[in-house]
Parts: structure tokens; sequence; C-alpha cells
């Protein structure tokens, strides 16, 4: 099993819609979880951090489940603006330093 | 504040060429750490340092050398240039390894 999986996409939704995408790791001892926005030829920039009890901030909400193994991105009432990538990055994956995950592709179409 | 600053934007070099990709940051961020970023790999990370002084190697060192004589500045020295090294690169600095990364706007390299 990789350390960080995230499902590629792309996803294509429609604006004001609500999508939510997940990310699996393996290394039960991570410590920390961040989710990171990278838009198209440009460098990746901290979206979130995810607490484990769950956090939100403005349209966007971070769960945490450390029995699963997973994290999860909710974006309510999505925006043209919100189309980019989404990495899911954590710290204590088994690397030293941060574990970034591939990145899921997401499309806000109009 | 500039944040932190990388230098080429952009670069050509012909296998077995050496040089050197610049990092600075104006943030007096203690932890500095270089990633590359190539299609369908995400981010990997090459090496990192904790302080002015100290660097450590990462996932995938080998072919680059860093060192961290400045609490500003993280320098990446690539030997001797291979193709398999075409790829993005991403300086970033953070106050420690577990807290917001900030990343430079990156360097596009590729090798010949």
């Amino acid at each position: 099993r990789k350390e960080v999986e995230q499902d590629p996409g792309p996803f294509n939704v429609p604006e004001g819609a609500t999508v939510a995408f997940n990310c699996t790791y393996s290394n039960s001892a991570s410590q920390s979880f961040f989710w990171y926005r990278q838009d198209c030829r440009k460098e990746p920039k901290l979206l979130m951090s995810v607490y484990s009890s769950g956090n939100e901030d403005g349209r966007f909400t971070a769960q945490l489940n450390r029995a699963s193994q997973y994290i999860s991105l909710l974006i309510r009432d999505s925006k043209l603006s919100d189309s980019a990538t989404y990495l899911c990055v954590l710290l204590g994956g088994g690397a030293d330093g941060l574990t970034f995950g591939k990145g899921t592709h997401l499309i806000i179409q109009p | 504040n500039a944040g932190v600053t990388q230098t080429p934007k952009f670069q050509v070099l012909k296998t077995g060429q050496s040089m050197t990709l610049q990092c600075a940051q104006d943030m007096n961020h203690e932890y500095m750490s270089w990633y590359r970023q190539d299609p369908g790999m995400g981010l990997r990370l090459i090496h990192y340092s904790v302080g002015a002084g100290i660097t450590d190697q990462g996932e995938v060192p080998n072919g680059y050398n860093v060192s961290r004589s400045t609490t500003e500045d993280f320098p990446l020295r690539l030997l001797s240039a291979a193709p398999s090294q075409t790829s993005v690169y991403f300086c970033a600095s953070s106050r420690g390894s577990s807290n917001e990364q900030f990343f430079g706007p990156g360097t596009r390299l590729t090798v010949l």
C-alpha cells in the first residue's frame, strides 16, 4: 500500500455544487495532516490543516478518521476559482519531513 | 517580505553539465527543503535542513548536493545533470517541519 493515496480525478463539478474527496494513508504513526492547493504551473499553498475533531474554514471542511486512516476535504457552494489540484499532505508518513499525495484534480464548470 | 524566491525560473542543461539552483527566504525560517515534482509522481523530498550548518537527505537525494551556510539561503547543486533530473524543483521554508511550508515559484529544468 502506498504511503498516501488520492484519486487523481479529474472531478468535473458544476458551479455551486458540493464536492468531497478523500485521501488514505498507510502509516498509523502519522502525526499531522494538511490539505494544500496547487494551481496549474504554480507552487503548492496551504489550504488548511486537518485536526482530529474536524475543522471548517468558510466553505471548506476537513475531517480526519484515524481508525480508518483517511482524511477528507469537502467544498460547499463550489466556485470557478476552486479549480485546482488538491494535495493531501502528512507529517510522519515514513519519510523525513512532509509526505505529499499525488493530488486530486478538480474542475469547476460554469 | 519577498517570501521564498528561486532562480532561475527556467533552465536547459546538457547531460553532464553542473549547475546550482538558488533558493532564498526572508522569513527567518529555520527549516528549508527541496522537492522535485514529476508528472504522476507528486512532490518528492530531495534534501532538507533544520538550520544553518545542518542538512540531511530526503527520499531522492542521489545526484544532488546542498549546503546551508546561512539561515536565508539553501542552494541545490546538480553535480552532473542527467535526463532523469528533468523536473520542476520547488524550494520551501517553514518555522519547523510540522508547520506550514511556504513554497517558492519553482524552477523548470530540462536536461537534454
